[in-house]
């Protein structure tokens, strides 16, 4: 079973280059969300979608921006690298609103460090 | 608003002793779900257990179960005979119902770390 399937899995960038870290799951869920996990610390919501065309922003969207045009992929876009963006990040996804009792699948995680 | 505070920063406790991590949440919602998920070394987010806010009884996986006392709005990990593959971090996270976007936010972690 693939679940939540994260690419890369590591990457370097420098300043102001820009990516894209993909998302993708097989579980039909029609919530995902993107966290960023910084050493040490817990996960801060950076981005969610309820839903193929819906994103809303999280705790600490600033410099980041998504999509949701199918219900399998939530990409999660870095225009301008800066090192403050370095961290772990994680994508999820879980059953829609009315499944409260549905834990979020995570995938493995990106390691992105920004010099 | 919602909120999850984990109090712990780091536990050291004796391998087989049992253990209990703490979690303290707010909610305006009626009906919320309670999640603890390990971090382990490796990186991954394994979930643990889940309690329901209408659940009459407390939720037991294996050796793991969720001591949740309501009123207090308090959801505690307890870990019985712990092992040293228990060593970890660990989030207590929240979940609403009734709003629209739906939320799950996360407690900032408890970092267990279990002696031989």
């Amino acid at each position: 079973n693939a679940g939540v399937t994260q690419t890369p899995k590591f990457r370097i960038l420098k300043i102001g280059q820009s990516m894209t870290l993909q998302c993708t799951q097989d579980m039909n869920h029609n919530y995902m969300y993107w966290y960023r996990q910084d050493p040490g610390m817990g996960l801060k919501l950076i981005y969610y979608s309820v839903g193929a065309g819906i994103t809303d922003k999280g705790e600490v969207p600033n410099g980041y921006n998504v999509s949701r045009s199918t219900t399998e992929d939530f990409p999660l876009r870095l225009e301008l690298a800066a090192p403050s963006q370095t961290s772990v990040y994680f994508c999820a996804s879980s059953r829609g609103q009315g499944n409260s009792n549905q834990p979020q699948h995570f995938g493995d995680g990106t390691r992105l460090s920004i010099l | 608003a919602q909120k999850i505070t984990q109090t712990q920063p780091g536990m050291f406790v004796q391998e087989k002793e049992a253990v209990t991590l703490d979690c303290t949440y707010d909610t305006s919602d009626p009906s919320y779900g309670l999640f603890w998920y390990k971090q382990p070394s490796s990186g991954e987010m394994i979930f643990l257990i889940y309690q329901g806010s209408y659940d009459q009884q407390n939720a037991t996986e294996g050796r793991y179960s969720l001591n949740f006392q309501k009123a207090r709005k308090s959801a505690n990990l307890v870990i019985s005979a712990s092992q040293l593959g228990d060593s970890a971090m660990y989030f207590c996270a929240m979940r609403g119902t009734m709003n629209r976007d739906d939320k799950i936010i996360f407690g900032k972690g408890t970092r267990l770390h279990i002696l031989p």
